[in-house]
């Protein structure tokens, strides 16, 4: 079974540049997140899907962040413009089953980024 | 709010040994946990879970977790590293009804031979 596939794997881009990041669950997967981990830090929630819907987006910084999941499969995480403290490791992850008891996530290997 | 605390930032551990990795969590309800491994440059692998039920959890690679209530507590256990076990170590919480995992600063782990 083919895993959470993520691209591009490495991105180096400087301040007030944009930067989109694409994110390919693993098939049949309803449930799709996108995790921002800082180095030296655990991963935290940016934003969760159900199909192509908003569950929670409480955490994503909404006047430079953006995302989107059309049609409920793919999905794409954008950054504009870049500040130097978005440098840090984009995970996307996706479940099988809606939130609810405990369903097991599946990250992808992550999206480096490095602002300059 | 749900939180999770990794106390040990860096373990050195020789290889063949014992390995005792620290989780402690804050959640009102009964939580579920994971703890998840990563390897560097790799994304993040399930070790092992804990819903309900036995309170001791074995997972892959030889790793089992115990659920300790009382101590809100829930400490990754292997009897025996081995090389391959150098990585990063994160216990997370989640709630029942919207999945959101909430991470530790993790632990990393190295093996001196």
């Amino acid at each position: 079974e083919a895993g959470v596939a993520q691209s591009p794997r490495y991105k180096i881009i400087e301040k007030r540049q944009s930067v989109a990041f694409w994110c390919n669950p693993i098939s049949g997967h309803a449930t799709l997140y996108w995790y921002q981990q800082i180095l030296g830090q655990g991963p935290k929630l940016l934003i969760q899907f159900q199909n192509n819907g908003v569950v929670d987006d409480s955490q994503l910084p909404k006047d430079r962040f953006s995302a989107e999941r059309l049609k409920g499969v793919d999905s794409t995480l954008k950054i504009q413009p870049a500040k130097l403290e978005d440098s840090a490791v984009y995970l996307c992850a996706s479940s099988f089953r809606p939130p609810g008891a405990g369903n097991t996530i599946y990250f992808g290997e992550g999206s480096w980024l490095t602002v300059v | 709010a749900q939180s999770v605390t990794q106390p040990d930032i860096h373990i050195t551990v020789s290889e063949g040994a014992s390995l005792e990795l620290r989780c402690n969590y804050s959640y009102g309800a009964t939580p579920y946990l994971f703890w998840y491994v990563q390897s560097p440059g790799q994304g993040l692998q399930l070790l092992l879970k804990y819903f309900s039920g036995d309170t001791l959890v074995q997972g892959i690679k030889g790793f089992e977790a115990e659920f300790k209530r009382s101590q809100s507590s829930f400490n990754l256990r292997k009897p025996s590293v081995h090389w391959s076990d150098a990585a990063e170590y994160f216990c997370a919480v989640s709630n029942f009804g919207n999945e959101k995992l909430t991470f530790g600063t993790g632990t990393r782990l190295t093996i001196i031979p």
